[in-house]
């Protein structure tokens, strides 16, 4: 079952900050996270683990709730080059293989 | 490190024929995953694999099969294609339990 991304879009604009959301109601191991560009590849944004640990960008910052099953990705001071569509993409279990659900994607738009 | 490349970035296929795409993920990744991206069902796990075994599949008919060679790289292949499967298929690959890198991937078109 894919998790459930909120809200489904967004516009904002430049210096404004933005929160997505994804739910899963599966019990993870982790939650990636990436941004996808009209014509392009999905780009790796952020993955967070079960036990806290955390890899990504600088500037992107995101948090994982265990007890809830849910990750939020935060976009602050939102720049031009932030729109795009993020996927949350979940796994269910460590060393299961490298197989991830996807969410069904948050537009996002930045206005200048 | 290079990145993940995909051959051919673009094809153009008729009902019946079959496909295959190749994939070369970056230096040192073991994993290689397939997804299919379409408008309607949005990015969907096809199948992996690790060290030439297929390790995990998706909820894809048998018509959506793979491989793995011994450098890593990998192959999909569709067969008797119909119109519902042009898409963008996307390949990944992954080093370790951490982030996974997605190629540019090839662009379906079944008419």
């Amino acid at each position: 079952q894919q998790p459930v991304q909120s809200p489904q879009a967004v516009i904002l604009r430049e210096g404004e900050d933005a929160v997505i959301n994804c739910s899963s109601s599966k019990a993870l191991y982790s939650v990636h996270w990436y941004r996808q560009k009209h014509g392009e590849a999905p780009v790796f944004l952020m993955i967070l683990l079960k036990g806290g640990e955390q890899k990504g960008h600088e500037k992107i910052s995101a948090s994982f709730n265990e007890k809830k099953q849910q990750s939020s990705l935060y976009l602050t001071a939102s720049q031009l080059s932030y729109s795009g569509t993020y996927f949350c993409g979940t796994e269910k279990a460590y060393n299961a293989g490298n197989m991830l659900t996807f969410g069904g994607g948050t537009r996002l738009m930045v206005k200048p | 490190k290079a990145g993940v490349t995909q051959t051919p970035r673009y094809l153009i296929k008729t009902r019946g024929q079959q496909v295959t795409l190749s994939c070369s993920p970056i230096s040192g990744h073991r994993s290689v995953s397939w997804y299919q991206q379409t408008p309607g069902q949005g990015l969907q796990f096809l199948f992996e694999y690790f060290s030439e075994t297929q390790r995990n599949k998706g909820n894809f008919p048998g018509r959506f099969s793979g491989r793995q060679f011994s450098n890593s790289r990998s192959e999909m292949n569709v067969s008797t294609l119909e119109l519902g499967d042009s898409a963008l298929y996307l390949c990944a690959s992954r080093e370790t339990t951490y982030e996974q890198y997605f190629g540019p991937g090839t662009r379906l078109t079944v008419t």
